[in-house]
């Protein structure tokens, strides 16, 4: 298995635009996991579905970011308007049950 | 949720034992204890993880103290290449069973050739 794909690998904006990071997770797996990582907050957990459904999303910042997941194979996190403060590493992970997570290799964010 | 304390850092030689601590004191009875480890540049990787019984694998050992308050991390011969920063997670279970990781600040742990 190819793990869980994010894309792109590297995005620069500039504020006020609008930025989509994707996420194919592990085939078959039921959860995927949205988290946000910057020096100053650590590792943030954002959003997490389970079965194509949203579960939580009380670490969404603002109503400026927002997660999908239309199908069992793919998943966005949209940041609309973005700022400098959302410059972060992005991580998207997916697990089967309550097994352990597999985390991609994450999306860098700088917004100017 | 459970908060778990660990230290800021930790340093070891090369193809010494590391044993890296975490102190878990609100932990409940379903809670398991999980770690990972994140390498420079890299997402986070499932290290291990437990309920009450230790754990080995191919990469670590697990043990958990009785009252399960704490555990403790087992690099048996460390390499250069576990230079990374080790996070103990408790799994937080909700009601509808769907469960959730919440990451601390981790130890660092830095290898010396």
């Amino acid at each position: 298995d190819a793990g869980v794909i994010q894309s792109p690998r590297h995005e620069v904006t500039e504020m006020g635009q609008e930025v989509t990071l994707r996420c194919k997770p592990i085939s078959g797996h039921d959860y995927l996991f949205w988290y946000r990582q910057t020096m100053m907050r650590g590792l943030e957990l954002l959003i997490y579905f389970n079965n194509n459904v949203p579960i939580d999303d009380s670490g969404m910042p603002e109503d400026r970011f927002s997660a999908k997941m239309p199908n069992a194979s793919f998943s966005t996190l949209k940041i609309q308007p973005s700022e400098p403060r959302d410059s972060a590493v992005y991580f998207c992970a997916s697990s089967l049950r309550s097994e352990k997570l597999f985390f991609g290799s994450g999306t860098q964010l700088s917004v100017l | 949720d459970a908060k778990t304390t660990q230290p800021n850092s930790m340093e070891s030689n090369e193809e010494e034992p590391v044993h890296l601590p975490c102190n878990h004191s609100t932990i409940s009875g379903t809670d398991y204890i999980h770690w990972y480890r994140q390498l420079p540049s890299q997402g986070p990787e499932y290290v291990i993880h437990g309920l009450t019984s230790n754990v080995n694998n191919r990469m670590a050992s697990l043990a958990i103290a009785e009252d399960r308050k704490s555990s403790t991390l087992i690099l048996h011969r460390a390499t250069l290449r576990d230079a990374a920063v080790y996070y103990c997670i408790l799994r937080d279970v909700m009601r509808d069973s769907s469960y959730k990781l919440i990451f601390g600040s981790g130890t660092r742990l830095l290898v010396r050739p």
